[in-house]
């Protein structure tokens, strides 16, 4: 069974940026019928999806976050990666990724998360 | 943006009892409608997908219904290790949006 394992620094300082890492184990990305997704939950919040990658590298973003995500996936197929510029205290959540089915042209279904990252913006 | 409009917020039923949660979109979402459970501390848990269809390994008194703009979550025979928050979630339009939340407990 996949599995997904989030790594990367859980305290960032304000203005600068959130790097996290995705690792895709026992299986890999290598196929077109998922899109690899990020998600985040601030602490007693709701679910707030961050955007989502393609092994063909096409990418969609919340319009939300303003321009300050990025997101990349790594051609061996064992991982996909984070990034978020300019960080605000609002950043500070437990960060997920996830696993989304690809069905008509959408990434529907998350049924595979990551057991999720909690990031801190503070000086 | 799609507002999916989750109620109640929070509530409390007895063990065996039927629990209804409902989530409304603010346009039409066709099926393209998810239900997920969260237990405290871990991931969210895909339960129901395209609004009515049970996913793989998950007990039979969890169902989904609806379809447009208004769709239906039950839990029929609700059991202790069902005390979660549950969150409704749609893919039709991009962003992906999430209901806020509903907090069952026993």
């Amino acid at each position: 069974q996949l599995q997904l394992q989030e790594s990367g620094s859980a305290l960032v300082k304000p203005s600068q940026t959130l790097s996290l890492t995705c690792v895709v184990s026992r299986g890999s990305m290598n196929n077109g019928g998922f899109s690899w997704n990020w998600i985040r939950q601030p602490p007693g919040e709701g679910l707030e999806w961050i955007g989502y990658i393609l092994y063909d590298v096409t990418t969609s973003y919340n319009p939300s976050l303003k321009g300050r995500v990025t997101m990349s996936v790594d051609r061996s197929g064992t991982q996909f990666s984070l990034n978020l510029r300019s960080v605000t205290s609002a950043d500070t959540a437990v960060y997920y990724c996830a696993r989304g089915r690809w069905a008509s042209q959408r990434s529907g279904a998350f049924d595979l998360w990551g057991q999720g990252k909690m990031v801190t913006v503070s000086s | 943006d799609t507002q999916m409009t989750q109620s109640p917020s929070s509530l409390s039923a007895s063990v065996g009892h039927r629990v209804t949660i409902t989530c409304h979109a603010s346009q039409d979402i066709t099926h393209y409608l998810n239900w997920y459970q969260q237990k405290p501390g871990r991931a969210p848990k895909l339960l129901i997908y395209d609004a009515s269809n049970l996913q793989t390994g998950v007990p039979s008194r969890f169902r989904g219904s609806g379809s447009g703009t208004d769709f239906t979550f039950t839990i029929t025979n609700l059991q202790p290790e069902d005390v979660a928050s549950y969150f409704c979630q749609q893919y039709a339009i991009v962003p992906l949006t999430f209901g806020g939340g509903t907090k069952v407990e026993i």
